[in-house]
């Protein structure tokens, strides 16, 4: 069964510092992988996606993520970030199997910003 | 165009009550999903509708009634709610029921409910 683990629960950053959130899936083949990120009381917006090709993805609002088949991850990063980045990130994997498609997502991260 | 739109936004309801929530798209998606999301939680897949048939129900209570009237519409039907079943509720689309290549799941802002 696939599966998506988030180590770490709450992650606090300076602003202007670099960022990486973790994340490690659990699936045989090339997983389809999904970033998304929550503002308190909001919906989920879409950061990016890897379904195949260049491991290196680029997202909206500065973001990239790095598929690393060898290590099963998915890691989520922004070089500078900003005091508006603080959110929770929900890494998700599609779930294919049979006729239908769902995500499952992570536990998530909360990113705090300290100014 | 990216946008799923629900409303209500809030929703305060009594465990006796009779309410539904609403969720729209105008993307051409076939499939449609309802999440129900707690505080600190990931969302939780509640209902799957593909092509406005419901071809996923992952064991809800029956107080929670799905509804595709057409495919541009999602309704949740809510009746004699507990407390325990206040939280976010979100709706999602994509275009497809199988996640492929081309498909992503779009989520609206969702609907925080509380039931008293």
């Amino acid at each position: 069964a696939q599966s998506v683990t988030q180590p770490d629960i709450h992650i606090t950053v300076s602003e202007g510092a670099s960022l990486e959130l973790r994340c490690n899936y659990s699936y045989g083949a090339t997983p389809y992988l999904f970033w998304y990120v929550q503002s308190p009381g909001q919906g989920l917006q879409l950061l990016l996606k890897y379904f195949s090709g260049d491991t290196l993805v680029q997202g909206i609002k500065g973001f990239e993520a790095e598929f690393k088949r060898s290590q099963s991850s998915f890691n989520l990063r922004k070089p500078s970030v900003h005091w508006s980045d603080a959110a929770e990130y929900f890494c998700a994997v599609g779930n294919y199997g049979g006729s239908q498609g769902n995500l499952i997502f992570g536990k998530g991260t909360k990113l705090s910003v300290k100014p | 165009d990216t946008e799923v739109t629900q409303t209500p936004k809030h929703l305060v309801m009594g465990m006796t009550n009779k309410k539904s929530l609403k969720c729209e798209q105008h993307m051409g998606h076939r499939a449609m999903y309802w999440y129900k999301q707690k505080a600190k939680k990931p969302p939780e897949l509640m209902f799957v509708y593909s092509y406005e048939k419901l071809s996923i129900n992952e064991s809800v209570p029956s107080r929670f009634s799905p509804e595709c009237p057409n495919s541009s519409l999602l309704n949740l039907h809510l009746h004699a709610l507990q407390p325990e079943d206040s939280a976010l509720y979100l709706c999602a689309s994509s275009q497809a029921p199988r996640v492929t290549s081309t498909d992503t799941q779009y989520f609206g802002p969702g609907t925080r409910l509380t039931v008293l």
